[in-house]
């Protein structure tokens, strides 16, 4: 069984369209994040996120927008598409909201803008 | 911000040989993640290490955390552990525990 499933695997679509990435894990973890993996590479925080507390990150634009129906999904929901949305994505979760817990993570979802 | 600095930036090695990865910390940390990313992209958890000591198979870490370090060992390696390698901590004090990742260093084994 897959811990943290993404869908879906791939995303490929038209600058100024609206699309979303759906994020579910069954660790019964209460806390689920999403990451930003650009072109060369390097991983970002964009949210993280509990039944309590969004945290965004500052340089996330507002486009870009978490959504968690309950505590085992939380998708990531982007307007308006543009050409540097292009990255992977990753969602990964963890026990708790806190400093002392490992985190697992999705599979990534390679996002395209045409 | 803390800065994590992984080196080297790119390593080949041949199929059988041992070689150790480090990621050095500019401040203090209370969780310490090393991931392997594989060529088909997946993020594999390799080792939760705040501190200490830890081996899995052919593959162990060490973290010194009051001199800010960690370092990843791989043995005998094998083509298979190809694809980079990404160390992530969360800073002290980081409540929300967000993980700050290094650049990463990637491994190309050849047979």
């Amino acid at each position: 069984d897959t811990a943290v499933s993404q869908t879906p695997k791939y995303l490929v679509t038209q600058m100024g369209n609206d699309k979303s990435i759906k994020c579910e894990q069954n660790l019964g973890h209460d806390t689920m994040y999403w990451y930003k993996q650009d072109s060369k590479k390097f991983l970002k925080i964009m949210f993280s996120y509990n039944n309590k507390e969004l945290i965004i990150n500052e340089t996330v634009p507002n486009r870009f927008s978490p959504k968690s129906p309950d505590k085992a999904h939380l998708n990531l929901h982007i307007n308006s598409l543009e050409l540097g949305d292009s990255a992977v994505y990753f969602c990964a979760s963890s026990r708790e909201q806190g400093q002392y817990n490992e985190q697992f993570f999705g599979p990534g979802t390679r996002l395209t803008v045409l | 911000g803390i800065q994590v600095e992984q080196s080297p930036p790119d390593l080949i090695l041949q199929e059988g040989a041992n070689s150790t990865l480090r990621c050095n910390f500019s401040d203090s940390v209370n969780n310490l993640q090393w991931f392997h990313q594989n060529p088909w992209g997946q993020l594999i958890n390799l080792f939760y290490i705040p501190s200490g000591t830890k081996q899995n198979g052919r593959l162990s870490a060490t973290t010194v955390a009051t001199e800010r370090y960690s370092l990843l060992y791989i043995s005998s390696s094998q083509t298979t552990d190809s694809g980079v390698y990404f160390c992530a901590v969360v800073p002290y004090g980081g409540s929300q525990g967000n993980l700050i990742f290094g650049k990463g260093t990637k491994l190309s084994v050849k047979p």
